[in-house]
């Protein structure tokens, strides 16, 4: 069965950097995009952006572009998204995404709390 | 970054059926599919429709989506008590060249 597994919780200063990860397994890895979401405490599911398994490219909001770097090592079936210069409104809960019909996000991993504290 | 609009709140009472609106634009709705998901509290969302009205395996007939022109709806017939939850409608955004989200509904059963 089709699962993604995001790495733990983390707990960074402002300005520091977080780097989530994402194992996917059930399917072929490079078949299908990831989407990184992230949802704010009480606030609506943001997309940040997606990545090409199969080739690498990448697409990212303008809220976070410059911050955000989506990768991935497909030897691994892993995907990762690093956001940098954090600060408080950052905390959220982090969400990678299989992309299935028309990539929209169909299978979820079990989020990714990061919390920007000083 | 566009958005699509819903419901911040819906209800109903056990066996009702209740419906959940989700307005996008030109760009989105208007030429893409929507997909719904269900987000019980603490917990990631599940996926409830895809392609506008299809289910994936597993979630009961009770659900159904619909769309038109624009806009999209979800359907929740025979009302029960697990139902209570928050529903988001999403669907790509051609302008965004990425996926864009409702705000969600918390849907409350009564």
């Amino acid at each position: 069965q089709v699962q993604l597994v995001q790495s733990g919780a983390e707990v960074k200063k402002p300005g520091a950097s977080v780097k989530v990860s994402c194992k996917a397994s059930g399917y072929t890895f490079t078949d299908y995009a990831i989407q990184w979401v992230r949802q704010a405490p009480g606030q609506r599911l943001e997309w940040m952006g997606w990545i090409n398994t199969g080739n690498g490219n990448t697409k990212y909001s303008e809220k976070v572009q410059g911050r955000v770097t989506i990768t991935r090592d497909t030897s691994a079936s892993t995907a990762y998204m690093e956001l940098s210069s954090l600060r408080s409104e950052d905390t959220a809960m982090f969400y990678c995404a299989r992309g299935g019909q028309q990539w929209l996000p169909d299978y979820w991993g079990q989020g990714t709390l990061v919390t920007v504290s000083s | 970054q566009s958005v699509l609009t819903q419901p911040p709140s819906a209800s109903g009472t056990p066996g009702q059926r209740v419906t959940i609106s989700c307005s996008g634009s030109s760009s989105n709705i208007g030429i893409n599919n929507v997909n719904w998901y269900q987000q019980l509290p603490g917990t990631a969302p599940k996926l409830l429709i895809y392609t506008n009205n299809q289910r994936p395996s597993g979630v009961p007939d009770r659900f159904s989506g619909s769309k038109s022109g624009t806009s999209a709806s979800l359907a929740i017939s025979g009302l029960q008590s697990e139902d209570e939850s928050d529903y988001y409608c999403a669907a790509w955004d051609d302008s965004l060249n990425g996926p864009v989200f409702g705000g969600g509904t918390k849907l409350t059963v009564l």
